[in-house]
């Protein structure tokens, strides 16, 4: 079957760095989304990785590497607004979305 | 308006109701997407539909029944609902729902419905 791992829950304090991993298995591969989810709010769009390597954007990077079905969110300088939830998403072969279950972030002062 | 709404944003009903959730989108886009979501689970994919034409039907209970009647609207008709489907119910959207892996989809921030 198909599998999408991130960790549960994450905390990590103002200011510094935190790396928000997900590993998948899939039938196939097209690319790899992180949606940000704040409490009661809808996703949005956060980055697309479709070869290897690492994307920048700002204080948020992603990074994936497609022989070891591997990607992470690099997240730095956190703020408090940065507590979410994190989603990442495969698209398989059959251009279908496969979701993690999120990893929900805890930034502390 | 900009972007997804979703109405109503809270919605509490008994299982011999019957009731609709509302999407609208302002985005000019041509897919439009029903996701259900619960807590510390995966998104789940209801429908799409592309062009107004539905395209995917993951194998979901018929208490469930969709309705797009054009491109910018979509529906979610309710109707003897069960406890398990209290969750949240997300629309999206995306410029259309052919195969490309850049298809970004925009979310409503969701109706939250409450089975009794």
């Amino acid at each position: 079957g198909q599998n999408i791992d991130q960790p549960t829950e994450m905390t990590a304090t103002e200011g510094a760095i935190v790396q928000i991993n997900c590993t998948y298995q899939t039938s196939g591969f097209n690319g790899l989304f992180w949606y940000q989810q704040h409490a009661g709010e809808a996703p949005t769009f956060l980055s697309y990785n479709v070869l290897d390597g690492l994307e920048e954007k700002g204080r948020f990077s992603s990074f994936l590497s497609r022989s070891k079905g591997y990607s992470y969110l690099l997240l730095k300088e956190l703020q408090m607004k940065d507590s979410a939830s994190y989603l990442c998403a495969v698209m398989d072969s059959n251009y279908q979305l496969i979701w993690g279950a999120g990893t929900k972030l805890i930034i502390k002062p | 308006e900009t972007g997804v709404t979703q109405t109503p944003r809270h919605l509490v009903m008994g299982m011999t109701n019957k009731k609709s959730l509302k999407c609208e989108q302002h985005l000019g886009h041509n897919a439009m997407y029903w996701y259900k979501q619960s807590a510390k689970k995966p998104l789940e994919l209801m429908f799409v539909y592309n062009f107004k034409e539905q395209t995917e039907n993951n194998s979901v209970p018929s208490r469930f029944s969709p309705e797009c009647p054009n491109s910018s609207h979509l529906f979610l008709h309710l109707h003897t609902l069960q406890p398990e489907d209290s969750a949240l119910y997300l629309c999206a959207s995306s410029q259309d729902g052919t195969s490309s892996g850049a298809n970004v989809l925009t979310f409503g921030a969701g109706s939250r419905l409450t089975v009794l």
